[in-house]
């Protein structure tokens, strides 16, 4: 079982819709990273957070620690987000984790 | 001006060939990685250094070498190529470790091994 879990795997939405990616961990972290991936491979940094949350656009991400979960909210979905949404979190040592990413396809 | 450059972009070599990968940024930032892309797009740390010094070697087989001349370059060095090591390398860099600082990611050099 990896550390760091996302869900769901694969998310087909309509443009307009809420979308919510969740990613949970089982290790102690530092602080967790929400990254996108484009079709064409760049990989570009959303959000580092290690507490409460943060916004950004229509880029919302959250995190509880307690609880080990965090979520990236996309607000009014538009065809341009469709790409991979990676979690990683910074485990103690300095080292990223990364979760297996969420294809997403928003459909116009 | 690209922040984070690596070259380069697409290379296909066969089986045993050495070959080398070049990543320079020019952020001024003081750590460089490199991470490991294999065909399930999982992506995973394979080394870290900080002001040229190596502070995080990931269970990578010996025949892979990074090398920093200067905070501002890490080289990833590949020896006798093995069919497994086709994948997208991709270099990193970010102010002074992963833990409250964004990563800034190059784009990424797809590798096949024939």
């Amino acid at each position: 079982k990896n550390e760091v879990e996302q869900s769901p795997q694969n998310l087909t939405a309509q443009e307009g819709e809420f979308i919510t990616i969740n990613c949970s961990y089982s290790v102690g972290i530092s602080a967790l990273h929400w990254l996108q991936q484009h079709p064409g491979g760049g990989i570009v940094s959303l959000f580092m957070l290690s507490s409460g949350k943060k916004k950004h656009g229509r880029l919302i991400a959250t995190i509880n620690i307690q609880e080990k979960h965090s979520s990236l909210h996309i607000t009014a979905s538009h065809p341009r987000d469709s790409a991979v949404y990676i979690c990683a979190v910074v485990e103690y040592g300095n080292k990223l984790v990364f979760g297996a990413g969420t294809i997403l396809r928003v459909k116009s | 001006d690209t922040a984070v450059s690596q070259t380069p972009k697409y290379l296909v070599t066969q089986m045993g060939n050495d070959k080398s990968i070049k990543c320079e940024q020019n952020l001024g930032h003081d750590t460089m990685y490199w991470y490991k892309q294999d065909s399930k797009k999982f992506l995973k740390i394979m080394f870290s250094y900080n002001n040229k010094e190596l502070i995080i070697n990931e269970t990578v087989p010996n025949r892979f070498s990074p090398k920093s001349p200067d905070k501002a370059h890490l080289n990833l060095h590949i020896n006798s190529l093995e069919l497994g090591d086709s994948a997208v390398y991709f270099c990193a860099s970010s102010q002074d470790g992963v833990s409250g600082n964004t990563i800034y990611f190059g784009e990424g050099s797809w590798l096949t091994v024939v």
